[in-house]
């Protein structure tokens, strides 16, 4: 199975800050790699698929970067609807799994 | 608008079984592979199950083969998980997630989920 590890599992940040989430596999996973946003007691939300692709209605504060085995997600300008857990997750193969999580919270 | 909605989900005993399901609305549901994923309390989501647009295909993360079966009606939109030998460790809401036709195995869609606790 290839396992997906994000840093930092947690961060602290304000309104309009740059926030940067790294993820990496374990092998490469070409460019299927995609980012979900977890809010409580709701449903992932695809964010960013195929790295950098950015998924219909996602505003353009979010962009991904990276190629192989390590990832970026970026939050150009923090709003206050962004403070959530964010997960990256590899589509190359099954077991299609997620990161641990990085959970962004307000400073 | 497309819409998933879980039904199903409930308290059972170690060793039980429960019976999910998931309505498709809105969309051509027999073009769309369709996957199960769960998540537990206070950890991340987690892919459970995979099945092709017409059924012939299906695929399960190791800790739930041979005790999970996913199944689909395209006459009837639905997506279903059968859950037999249920354990303490399957405790989860479990989510149905259309993957997108436009991008290889990408989860665009998802349901509210349903909430299944394994308990005695």
């Amino acid at each position: 199975d290839i396992q997906m590890t994000q840093s930092p599992s947690s961060l602290s940040a304000s309104v309009g800050d740059r926030v940067t989430i790294t993820c990496r596999a374990s092998q490469s996973v070409s460019s299927y790699l995609n980012w979900y946003q977890v809010k409580p007691g709701k449903a992932p939300n695809l964010l960013i698929y195929a790295v950098s692709s950015l998924q219909s209605g996602v505003p353009s504060r979010f962009s991904g970067s990276g190629s192989g085995t390590d990832f970026t997600l970026t939050i150009s300008s923090l709003q206050p609807e962004d403070f959530a857990i964010y997960y990256c997750q590899q589509s190359y193969s099954t077991p299609r799994m997620f990161g641990q999580g990085t959970k962004v919270e307000i400073k | 608008e497309v819409l998933l909605v879980e039904s199903g989900g409930g308290l059972v005993q170690p060793g039980g079984s429960l019976r999910l399901s998931c309505a498709a609305s809105a969309f051509t549901f027999s073009n769309f592979w369709m996957n199960w994923v769960r998540q537990a309390p206070g950890k991340g989501p987690e892919w459970v199950a995979s099945i092709k647009r017409d059924g012939s295909e299906k695929y399960y993360v190791d800790s739930v083969k041979g005790r999970f079966t996913i199944s689909r009606d395209n006459a009837e939109n639905s997506l279903y998980l059968q859950m037999d030998s249920l354990r303490a460790e399957d405790t989860a809401v479990y989510y149905c997630a259309r993957d997108s036709v436009t991008a290889a195995r990408v989860m665009d869609v998802w349901g509210q989920g349903t909430t299944v606790t394994v308990s005695s």
